[in-house]
């Protein structure tokens, strides 16, 4: 099994300020991460695939890097909305094992 | 719009079964991959089944032998058929869909639907 770990666990940051996130794979993946936007009681949202291509509709504040082992997710000048709770995933294995890290929660400073 | 509703979840006994279902809307699941993803309370998201377009179905292994995907082309829904439950299966179970970006990126997902096991 590929074990994600991201880190920190929890992010304090101000409105209007950057946060950057990291993700860690146990092997290498390539670039075969997303990440995800979660809020309790909403439906998990899928921001980047491919470690740095921007889904359909995600603002340019967004963006992702990385290969191999590590990836970052960075947001420039945090919106009330991206408070939230920050998943990895890859998406190597064949056949399908997909796993996720344990989430990074980016609260208010 | 493509949607994705879960339904089906509830409290159980250890040792009980559930059907979870998921209701599709604006595709079709017959030419879409579809997964289930858990959330235990207080943990991150653990990736549980998908069933292919061509119908081949995997699991991980936390579930293998014990639960079983599937789908019905007429309803346009997916099922998860859950036996031999325990209470590390106590979870809010989300229906995804692969998106168009490939094999495993989740595009659309729903709210969820809680399942607790327990005595």
């Amino acid at each position: 099994e590929i074990v994600m770990t991201q880190s920190p666990a929890t992010l304090s940051v101000s409105p209007g300020e950057r946060a950057t996130l990291s993700c860690r794979a146990s092997q290498g993946i390539g670039t075969n991460l997303a990440w995800y936007h979660h809020k309790p009681g909403q439906a998990p949202r899928l921001l980047i695939y491919d470690a740095s291509t921007r889904a359909t509709g995600i603002p340019a504040r967004f963006s992702g890097s990385g290969s191999g082992r590590e990836f970052t997710l960075t947001i420039s000048r945090l919106q009330s909305e991206d408070f939230a709770i920050y998943y990895c995933q890859q998406y190597n294995n064949w056949p399908p094992a997909w796993t996720f890290g344990q989430g990074t929660k980016v609260e208010v400073k | 719009e493509m949607q994705v509703v879960e339904s089906g979840g509830g409290l159980i006994q250890p040792g009980g079964s559930l059907r979870l279902s998921c209701a599709a809307s604006g595709f079709t699941v017959s030419n879409n991959s579809v997964n289930w993803v858990r959330q235990a309370p207080g943990k991150g998201l653990e990736w549980v089944s998908v069933v292919h377009t061509g119908g081949s179905t995997y699991y991980a292994d936390s579930v293998k032998g014990r639960f079983t995907i599937s789908r019905d082309n007429s309803k346009n829904t997916v099922f998860l058929q859950m036996n031999s439950l325990r209470a590390e299966d106590t979870a809010v179970y989300y229906c995804a869909r692969d998106s168009r970006f490939g094999e495993g990126v989740l595009g659309t997902w729903g709210l969820g639907t809680l399942v607790t096991v327990s005595s």
